[in-house]
């Protein structure tokens, strides 16, 4: 059964450096989403991507982050300058469509350390 | 706003027994699809169920039922015959027309007892 992938599945960064997040979706999905999962509390969405484009962000997707497309499969988020609150698990997500009943397929997941 | 409550953040059921995790949402919106997610201990989330807010049966998938009761706003997840493996955090979400997003609740962790 496809599935959506992440790398790496851990991640452990300095305050201040970039990170790359990297997010394989399901092949035939055409939209994708990230969202991140602080500690012990609820899954927030960051943004969504149709088309080599940013469809929606959130207020948490501020400048300091990026996402790309950067070849067919590949669909990656950046944090240019990463802050201790930037710790968490994010997760990449993809769906075929944007209908009301789309479900979107999460990934395993990356837990990124800020120190 | 949009919103959604989970206000059970622990429940404990006995093995083979059925259980029931409540999620309530709030919206303005006629249009709009509710979903559960399963959180296990290793962090991925699986996709449980989906249930729409114009489907007028309730949806089923294997042993997890929603219990969707528009009126009350309530979308509850009733899982059948509970087993180990089903301990896990649950997570309640919902999108509304009009955006791409899932608003998540904020889970119910389910410990299953032998």
């Amino acid at each position: 059964e496809p599935e959506v992938t992440q790398t790496p599945s851990h991640q452990v960064t300095q305050m201040g450096q970039e990170v790359i997040l990297r997010c394989v979706p399901i092949s035939n999905h055409l939209y994708f989403y990230w969202y991140r999962q602080i500690l012990g509390q609820k899954v927030e969405f960051l943004v969504s991507f149709y088309n080599n484009e940013i469809s929606e962000k959130s207020e948490i997707f501020d400048d300091q982050f990026s996402v790309e497309r950067p070849d067919g499969s590949n669909f990656t988020l950046k944090i240019r300058s990463t802050k201790l609150e930037d710790s968490a698990m994010y997760f990449c997500a993809s769906s075929v469509g944007t209908g009301i009943g789309e479900t979107q397929y999460f990934g395993p997941g990356t837990r990124l350390l800020v120190l | 706003a949009q919103k959604i409550t989970q206000t059970q953040p622990g429940m404990f059921v006995q093995e083979k027994e059925a259980v029931t995790l409540d999620c309530t949402y709030d919206t303005s919106d006629q249009s709009y699809g509710l979903f559960w997610y399963k959180q296990p201990s290793s962090g991925e989330m699986i996709f449980l169920i989906y249930q729409g807010s114009y489907d007028e049966q309730n949806a089923t998938e294997g042993r997890y039922s929603l219990n969707f009761q528009k009126a009350r706003k309530s979308a509850n997840l009733v899982i059948s015959a509970s087993q180990l493996g089903d301990s896990a955090m649950y997570f309640c979400a919902m999108r509304t027309s009009g955006t791409y997003k899932y608003i998540f609740g904020t889970g119910t962790r389910l410990k299953v007892l032998a």
